[in-house]
């Protein structure tokens, strides 16, 4: 799996779009990118997916450069239950599933009012 | 609800104990995975399971063990539990075909604490 880097922490406001950034330089060809969410005590749940250029769903949207070396999750209009940690994943999840799928430390977002 | 049920949610032992904590995945799904989370820290990966064969291992010491059973549930042994061991044990599933691939179903997990 590629390695990705995200930022430990970021705060935002009620109301504010977040936009969390993770860099994978090294992302291949077949990989995909993946994002998580979760709360304290609770497992992960996943959030998006994406290959290239953008994707939105009703939480989220994920937005990939051309190069895909790089990603965005973008929450807009973010509330107090979107305090949680956000795990960014790359990976060739498409041939035999998501083998071995490691989670970094990801980014603990807090949002206040 | 996930679909994917951890049995127990939490368990309470002595250090040098043996626990076995119990993982039934989503209708359907063939592979399981097991992680361990302690506080503060991210997800470490444990094991991974496909249809009874392991696919792929992390992090996982020697003390732990895993199996996936006929029915596809799974099971994970930790033996000769060390203070450090406590912590969230989380067991997931997925399915090999799925529409999302890399998306993960988890479970409630297993909270652990070895006194």
């Amino acid at each position: 799996l590629a390695k990705t880097t995200q930022p430990i922490s970021m705060d935002s406001y009620e109301g504010q779009e977040v936009n969390i950034t993770c860099s994978h330089n090294n992302i291949a060809t077949n990989d995909y990118i993946t994002w998580y969410q979760q709360f304290p005590s609770q497992g992960p749940r996943f959030i998006i997916q994406g290959y290239k250029t953008k994707v939105t769903n009703e939480v989220a949207s994920l937005f990939i450069p051309a190069d895909r070396k790089s990603s965005t999750l973008s929450l807009p209009r973010v509330s107090l239950s979107d305090t949680a940690v956000y795990y960014c994943l790359v990976g060739d999840f498409g041939g035999g599933g998501a083998d071995g799928l490691t989670f970094g430390k990801g980014t603990h977002l807090i949002i206040q009012p | 609800d996930s679909g994917v049920t951890q049995t127990p949610k939490h368990l309470i032992t002595a250090t040098g104990q043996r626990v076995t904590l119990r993982c039934s995945p989503r209708s359907g799904d063939l592979s399981v995975y097991w992680y361990q989370q302690s506080l503060d820290q991210g997800l470490q990966f444990l094991i991974q399971y496909y249809n009874g064969e392991e696919r792929a291992k992390g992090n996982i010491l020697e003390r732990f063990s895993a199996q996936q059973f006929p029915d596809l549930h799974s099971e994970l042994n930790l033996s000769s539990l060390e203070l450090g061991d406590s912590a969230l044990y989380f067991c997931a599933s997925s399915v090999k075909a799925s529409g999302r691939p890399g998306e993960l179903f988890f479970g409630e997990g297993s909270r652990l604490t070895v006194l």
